[in-house]
């Protein structure tokens, strides 16, 4: 079974702090994706990238950027965190393919205070 | 730009009662069609998909079946359990989009009471 780790279930930040968040998965899928989830706003997509170095920005990469320096590892940073995106932050995978589903991890739920 | 849309929730149910939950979808390509599900605390997990017209997924004894002529595909259930309380979301991913990129319905909330 793929699986796709996040590395913190919950995380607590202040306001203009440099945050790290870390997504790993074991399949060897090409494609790595970031989104957050908030109540009545459905998933939206921050980044992804397709390939070792390739990023694409996705509907709301604003404050946002990202790192994928190895196949496995999908980081997300918030460069100066702000109050505003306090959200649970998913991470997903998927091999090359409009037919290939993406494979989730269990999120993070970040709190800027 | 390829879209989906959801029966808006919450639905609540009784135990053993048939679920539907309408999908509808627009796309300029041939996409894939999925149904996620989403259990409280936790990630996205692929429930079912199809991948051409007419082709059904089924799983868990869940349901759909991929309609081009109306665009839909409907998430059905004959008797639903409390185990099945959670978030569906209804996805597509076209072949023409660039590394395998979905779009995401705004989710329905099921629950399920005894």
């Amino acid at each position: 079974d793929v699986k796709v780790t996040q590395s913190s279930r919950y995380l607590v930040k202040r306001t203009g702090e440099k945050v790290f968040l870390e997504c790993v998965q074991d399949m060897d899928h090409e494609n790595m994706f970031w989104y957050r989830q908030d109540p009545g706003l459905g998933l939206r997509l921050i980044y992804f990238s397709y390939d070792v170095k390739m990023k694409e920005k996705g509907d709301i990469p604003e404050g946002y950027s990202v790192s994928r320096e190895k196949k496995e590892r999908f980081s997300l940073i918030l460069e100066s965190a702000s109050t505003n995106q306090t959200s649970m932050y998913l991470c997903a995978s998927s091999s090359t393919g409009g037919n290939q589903p993406q494979h989730f991890g269990d999120g993070t739920r970040l709190s800027i205070l | 730009g390829d879209s989906v849309t959801q029966m808006e929730g919450p639905v609540t149910l009784s135990e053993e009662a048939f679920l539907t939950i309408n999908c509808t979808y627009t796309a300029t390509g041939y996409p894939s069609l999925f149904w996620y599900v989403q259990y409280p605390g936790e990630g996205l997990q692929l429930l079912l998909k199809a991948t051409k017209a007419d082709d059904k997924g089924s799983n868990k004894g869940f349901e759909a079946t991929y309609r081009k002529e109306t665009t839909s595909f409907h998430l059905e259930k004959g008797s639903v359990q409390v185990s099945d309380s959670a978030v569906y979301f209804c996805a597509l991913s076209d072949w023409g989009t660039n590394a395998g990129k979905s779009t995401f319905g705004d989710g329905t909330t099921l629950t399920v009471k005894p």
